[in-house]
């Protein structure tokens, strides 16, 4: 089956730092979604990536579509105390029995220290 | 606009009772999905469904049961309930099974004992 690993699992930083998460994967992927779980709530999708080297940005937020296809990136410039939560990155693969169907990563624990 | 709205929220079960967790969405969504979420493997899809009428096993479906009632309700039957099957419950839907992103409801905590 598919496989996502996620890095870093956690990270702790200071409110106004820069923080930096990736995920890769064992097959090419069509579509990258990063999305944001509040404790308590259900995943909210932050940004999505269609194309190949495509870079989106949402506020603070930016995301990369790696060109090899197999990876990408979430930047979250000048943390805030709200930007506590866990981010997973999700793919869907090009082909195969996993067609457009999600695979999710093990997700990045993000703690901001006031 | 509720979006996918999941019931219950939190449940306790005993060791071989039954139980269905039910879903319905307001965003004329045709697909809908079931997934669980253990601490530290982040969320694996148990069920879909890519259109009414339709559904299709995911990762780890053994366990578990579907209907999709229709375009709005797609519920999760767990016929004997183990504890092994504790966890939090996910679920979401997409326009579409393709390329489309997904939303998702707040979950129903469920425990087995």
């Amino acid at each position: 089956g598919q496989q996502l690993n996620q890095s870093p699992q956690s990270m702790f930083i200071q409110e106004g730092e820069d923080v930096s998460m990736n995920c890769t994967s064992s097959s090419i992927f069509n579509t990258w979604l990063w999305y944001k779980q509040d404790p308590g709530e259900g995943p909210v999708l932050l940004i999505a990536l269609y194309k190949a080297g495509e870079l989106t940005s949402n506020g603070r937020l930016t995301a990369q579509f790696g060109i090899t296809r197999k990876d990408s990136f979430l930047n979250i410039s000048a943390s805030i105390p709200s930007d506590v939560g866990i981010y997973f990155c999700a793919g869907s693969a090009a082909g195969g029995t996993s067609y457009g169907k999600l695979t999710f990563g093990q997700g990045t624990i993000l703690t901001v220290h006031p | 606009n509720a979006g996918v709205t999941q019931t219950p929220k939190f449940q306790v079960l005993k060791t071989g009772q039954s139980m269905t967790l039910q879903c319905a969405q307001d965003m004329n969504h045709n697909s809908m999905y079931w997934y669980r979420q253990d601490p530290g493997m982040g969320l694996r899809l148990i069920y879909y469904s890519a259109s009414e009428g339709t559904t299709d096993k995911g990762e780890v479906p053994n366990g578990y049961n579907v209907s999709r009632l229709n375009k709005r309700e797609f519920s999760l039957r767990l016929e004997s309930a183990a504890p092994s099957q504790t966890s939090v419950y996910f679920c979401a839907s997409s326009e579409a099974l393709q390329w489309r992103p997904q939303h998702f409801g707040d979950g129903t905590r469920l425990s087995i004992l």
